[in-house]
C-alpha cells in the first residue's frame, strides 16, 4: 500500500486478557518504531527497529509489552495481561534509514 | 541521551498574525530535526525538517522552521495563521550519529487560531 496500515483500527478487550496489534510499514522503509500517545497527550517511544539490528527496546513500560518485525517488514506489538492504563491509541511509522517517519492511523486500544 | 521540550502546552494566535510554536533540544552528535502536525482524530502529519544546509527550512501549508545551532532551538513559525492551523503539534529530533538512533518527540503544544 501507500502508507502505513494498521489493525485493527479499533480494538476493546477485557483485562486480563492478551492482544496483538499488527503494523504494515511502508514498502522498503528498513525503519520501523512504535509509540503510545495517551488522550491528547505527547509520544511515547516504545521500541524502534532498524534493519537487521537488534531492536532498541528502551521505551517497553513492563515486560508484558513486546515486539517483533517478521522479515524486515510487517510487525506485531503484543500486549499481554492487558491492563486499564494500557488503555491509549498505539501508532505505528516507518522510514528510511534516517529520514523522516511516516505515521499510520493508530490503533485505539480500550480495556475495560 | 537525547530530548525534546516544547515549553508550551497551548498557543493562541489571531487569525492573520504570525505564529511561533517553540522547541528545544538535547542530542549527541547533529540534530535531525521534524515537525509534525496533528489533526483531531487524525494521524502524525510530517510537516518539514532539518537534516543539513540552510537553517530556515520550508514546508506543508506555508509553514518553516528556523533551526539554531547555538541555541538548540527548531522553532515552527508561520507568517500569517488561519483557524485550519488549530491542531496538536510535535517537534521530534533523532542523533545523526548513528542510524541506531530512534525519533524522540515533545510533548505537543495546542495551536489555536481564533478568527
Amino acid at each position: 500500500g501507500a502508507g502505513v496500515s494498521q489493525s485493527p483500527s479499533n480494538k476493546v478487550t477485557e483485562k486480563g486478557k492478551d492482544v496483538e496489534l499488527r503494523c504494515d510499514p511502508i514498502s522498503g522503509h528498513t525503519a520501523l518504531y512504535w509509540y503510545r500517545q495517551s488522550l491528547g497527550q505527547g509520544l511515547e517511544f516504545l521500541i524502534y527497529f532498524q534493519g537487521n539490528s537488534a531492536p532498541d527496546k528502551s521505551g517497553l513500560p513492563s515486560d508484558r509489552f513486546s515486539a517483533e518485525r517478521t522479515g524486515g517488514s510487517v510487525s506485531t506489538l503484543t500486549i499481554q495481561r492487558t491492563q486499564q492504563e494500557d488503555s491509549a491509541v498505539y501508532l505505528c511509522a516507518s522510514s528510511l534509514r534516517i529520514t523522516e517517519a511516516f505515521f499510520g492511523q493508530g490503533t485505539r486500544l480500550t480495556v475495560v | 541521551a537525547q530530548s525534546v521540550a516544547q515549553p508550551e502546552d497551548q498557543v493562541n494566535v489571531a487569525e492573520g498574525n504570525p505564529l511561533t510554536v517553540k522547541c528545544t533540544y538535547s542530542v549527541s552528535g547533529n540534530p535531525y530535526l521534524f515537525w509534525y502536525v496533528q489533526y483531531p482524530n487524525r494521524g502524525l502529519q510530517f510537516l518539514l525538517k532539518y537534516i543539513t544546509g540552510d537553517n530556515l527550512v520550508k514546508g506543508s501549508y506555508g509553514f518553516e522552521a528556523e533551526f539554531n545551532k547555538s541555541q538548540t532551538s527548531f522553532h515552527l513559525k508561520k507568517p500569517s495563521a488561519l483557524v485550519s492551523d488549530s491542531a496538536l503539534y510535535f517537534c521530534a529530533v533523532r542523533s545523526g550519529y548513528s542510524s541506531a538512533s530512534k525519533i524522540i518527540f515533545g510533548s505537543g503544544t495546542r495551536l489555536s487560531i481564533r478568527p
